[in-house]
């Protein structure tokens, strides 16, 4: 089993970045890890995926350029910064953990962090 | 980029009665090794989600057998034989293309209780 817990709420200004933390806890280091958004009433948005044995990120096309994801192994901690921000951005951040390779879904998700961008 | 769409948005259903949740993908989800890396989510307010079917029709451990997956290529299908209360919540499928790794939902159907 794997629990992933979530830093806290944040409220930014537009223009500005965020990073949220996702720190998992458990059997293994999950194999790879996802970066999910929920704006207010609305779905799911993948935003891209870290395999936390190459250290290789893939992102969805709407955040290319804008978003960076990483892990620090050694402190079982994944990493999701999102740049520029704007209203649009105001969501719950989701971390989410495909235990091993080849699942390709979510074994796994942390609490969900709220984002909210506000002047 | 593949499009995942959802029918119905809505489904108020009767505790015991059937339930069906349709998901079309706009090209086929077939990978190159054999397998439809199509899975189905659900969501209760205030929660995140959680996966119940993998790989088209695999259901998870400890997920209900009432739920069920099937289907191909891109006609998906999630069924839930008789509802119960704690299943109200919103369905998600959603799929993995095949490389570069890219995942996309479906846009989502709310199954609330009559």
């Amino acid at each position: 089993q794997v629990q992933l817990v979530q830093s806290g709420a944040e409220v930014k200004k537009p223009g500005s970045s965020v990073k949220v933390s996702c720190k998992a806890s458990g059997d293994t280091f999950p194999y790879a890890i996802s970066w999910v958004r929920q704006a207010p009433g609305q779905g799911l948005e993948w935003m891209g995926r870290l395999i936390s044995v190459f250290g290789l990120p893939n992102y969805a096309q709407n955040f290319q350029g804008r978003v960076t994801i990483t892990a620090d192994k050694s402190t079982s901690t994944a990493y999701m910064e999102l740049y520029s921000l704007t209203f649009e951005d105001t969501a719950v951040y989701y971390c989410a953990a495909e235990k091993d390779y080849g699942h390709f879904y979510f074994d796994f998700w942390g609490q969900g962090t709220l984002v909210t961008v506000s002047s | 980029e593949i499009v995942m769409t959802q029918t119905p948005h809505s489904l108020p259903v009767t505790v015991g009665q059937p339930a069906s949740i349709s998901c079309r993908s706009s090209q086929s989800l077939a990978h190159s090794d054999g397998n439809t890396y199509l899975s189905w989510l659900q969501q209760r307010p205030g929660q995140p989600p959680r996966v119940l079917i993998y790989k088209t029709s695999n259901r998870v451990s400890g997920v209900p057998d009432r739920f069920s997956g099937s289907g191909a290529g891109t006609d998906f299908t999630l069924e839930i034989s008789r509802v119960d209360p704690e299943d109200a919540g919103i369905y998600y499928c959603m799929q993995v293309t095949q490389f570069p790794h890219v995942y996309t939902f479906g846009q989502g159907t709310k199954l609330e209780i009559k």
